[in-house]
C-alpha cells in the first residue's frame, strides 16, 4: 500500500502567521490532494496536483497556496493563518485517473489558529 | 454539479445485528462510488469501490455495498456488526466530469455491545 505521511499531527499557530503542512508519499503516485475536514462537511478539497509543478484549485482554494517541487511531496500553505482555519487537514495521493482509483490518505493535521 | 448525501448523521447497531449506512448520488455519466472509513484522529481508509459490473461489491473487513442505478444509491452493509466497526464512514462519487472525487458529509456508525 501507498505510504503517505504528513510532518505535523497537531500544529498550533498564530493568525497572521505563515503556515507549511507537509505531506510525502512513498509510491510514486503522480496525483496529489490536500483536503480540509470540518463535523458536518465532510471533506472538502482545497487543490489537486496531477504532476510536479502542476496545481489546480479544488472548490475552496481561497487563503491557500500550494507548492510540488519533487513529485513525492505536496506542500499546503497558509499566507496568513485565519481562525477560520482551523481544521483537520488531510493529505491524499492517486495514481492513474483520479476519479476511478482509491485515495491512499496521512493520518492527518490538525490545525488550530488561535 | 455532482453530488453526494448520507442521510443519516448517526446510526445506531446492535453488536451481532446487520448495518446499513445509506448513500445516495448524483452525477451525470456513469458513477464511480468509494466508501471510506475514518477511526478517532486517523485518516481515512479504503473500504470498497464500484466502477462497473456486478453491483454487489466487497471489500475490506467483511463489508459490502450494493449498487442500485435505479435508486440512486450505494448502501454499505454488512451481515454481523463488531464493535470494532463503530467509526466515521464516508461515501464518495468520481466522474461526471469532476476532477478528483466528491465526498458526502459523512455517517457515526456506533455498534453497541
Amino acid at each position: 500500500d501507498v505510504k503517505v505521511t504528513q510532518s505535523s499531527r497537531y500544529l498550533v499557530k498564530r493568525t497572521g502567521e505563515k503556515v507549511f503542512l507537509e505531506c510525502v508519499q512513498d509510491m510514486d503516485h503522480e496525483n496529489m490532494f490536500w483536503y480540509r475536514q470540518d463535523p458536518g462537511l465532510g471533506l472538502r478539497l482545497i487543490y489537486f496536483s496531477y504532476d510536479v509543478k502542476m496545481k489546480e484549485k479544488g472548490d475552496i482554494p481561497e487563503g491557500y497556496s500550494v507548492s510540488r517541487e519533487k513529485k513525492e511531496r505536496f506542500s499546503l500553505i497558509l499566507e496568513s493563518a485565519s481562525t477560520n482555519q482551523t481544521s483537520m487537514y488531510l493529505c491524499a495521493a492517486t495514481r492513474g485517473t483520479p476519479h476511478y482509483n482509491e485515495q491512499f490518505f496521512g493520518p492527518g493535521t490538525r490545525l488550530t489558529v488561535l | 454539479a455532482q453530488s453526494v448525501a448520507q442521510p443519516e448523521d448517526q446510526v445506531n447497531v446492535a453488536e451481532g445485528n446487520p448495518l446499513t449506512v445509506k448513500c445516495t448520488y448524483s452525477v451525470s455519466g456513469n458513477p464511480y462510488l468509494f466508501w471510506y472509513v475514518q477511526y478517532p484522529n486517523r485518516g481515512l481508509q479504503f473500504l470498497l469501490k464500484y466502477i462497473t459490473g456486478d453491483n454487489l461489491v466487497k471489500g475490506s473487513y467483511g463489508f459490502e455495498a450494493e449498487f442500485n442505478k435505479s435508486q440512486t444509491s450505494f448502501h454499505l452493509k454488512k451481515p454481523s456488526a463488531l464493535v470494532s466497526d463503530s467509526a466515521l464512514y464516508f461515501c464518495a462519487l468520481g466522474g461526471g466530469g469532476a476532477d478528483g472525487l466528491t465526498f458526502g458529509k459523512g455517517t457515526h456508525l456506533i455498534i453497541q455491545p
